[in-house]
């Protein structure tokens, strides 16, 4: 298995633009998480899916930034318009939850995120 | 908010010494508990992980040691390597799948 996919690995952009990052979980995986990662805040949960439906966003900053998945391969993070705080790294993971806490997460390479 | 709280920051370590990180939780809702590696430029990896009905699991080099009562958990990496040289998160999960990590411990290994 080629493992979570993420791409783009690196995006650099401008104040204002809009930013998509794409996800492909392990096939077979249910649910499917966004983080951020940055210096001051560490690792931080943005979202996640299970079985494509958004089940807890409370962790997204606000409403520039939206994720859907349209379908259990396919996932995207949007930043609409983009602000140079949002620089960061963004992880996708994706994992078979079966009922019982504790599955293990399986996390994408990143895509780090620079916003001029 | 901050739901665990991890120390130290960073460490250093010289080759065959033990490492040891720490991690202390508030809420006792959480029945998992996972440390993550994580070396530059790659995402998190699990490494160990330990629920809260025993109170040590070894894998190899690496030992996970659990307080429920003191609510705390550590990792103890022994004969420490210049290969272990990674950031490493200690982490919480409740109902559902969702992960809490600590703020991370920098390692470092001198050979």
């Amino acid at each position: 298995d080629a493992g979570v996919i993420q791409s783009p690995r690196h995006e650099v952009t401008e104040m204002g633009q809009e930013v998509t990052l794409r996800c492909k979980p392990i096939s077979g995986h249910n649910s499917l998480f966004w983080y951020r990662q940055t210096m001051m805040r560490g690792l931080e949960l943005l979202i996640y899916f299970n079985n494509n439906v958004p089940i807890d966003d409370s962790g997204m900053p606000e409403d520039r930034f939206s994720a859907k998945m349209p379908n259990a391969s396919f996932s995207t993070l949007k930043i609409q318009p983009s602000e140079p705080r949002d620089s960061a790294v963004y992880f996708c993971a994706s994992s078979l939850t079966s009922g019982r806490a504790g599955n293990e997460q399986f996390f994408g390479p990143g895509t780090r995120l620079t916003v001029l | 908010q901050q739901q665990v709280k991890q120390s130290p920051q960073s460490l250093i370590v010289q080759k065959g010494g033990i490492s040891i990180i720490n991690c202390a939780y508030e809420n006792t809702a959480f029945d998992y508990f996972p440390w993550y590696q994580q070396f530059p430029g790659k995402g998190p990896a699990l490494l160990i992980a330990i629920r809260p009905d025993v109170s040590e699991k070894k894998e190899g080099r690496f030992t996970i040691s659990f307080n429920k009562s003191a609510k705390q958990f550590s990792l103890h990496i022994m004969d420490s390597q210049p290969g272990d040289s990674a950031t490493y998160f200690c982490a919480l999960i409740g109902d559902g799948n969702k992960l809490v990590f600590g703020a991370g411990t920098i390692l470092r290994v001198k050979s």
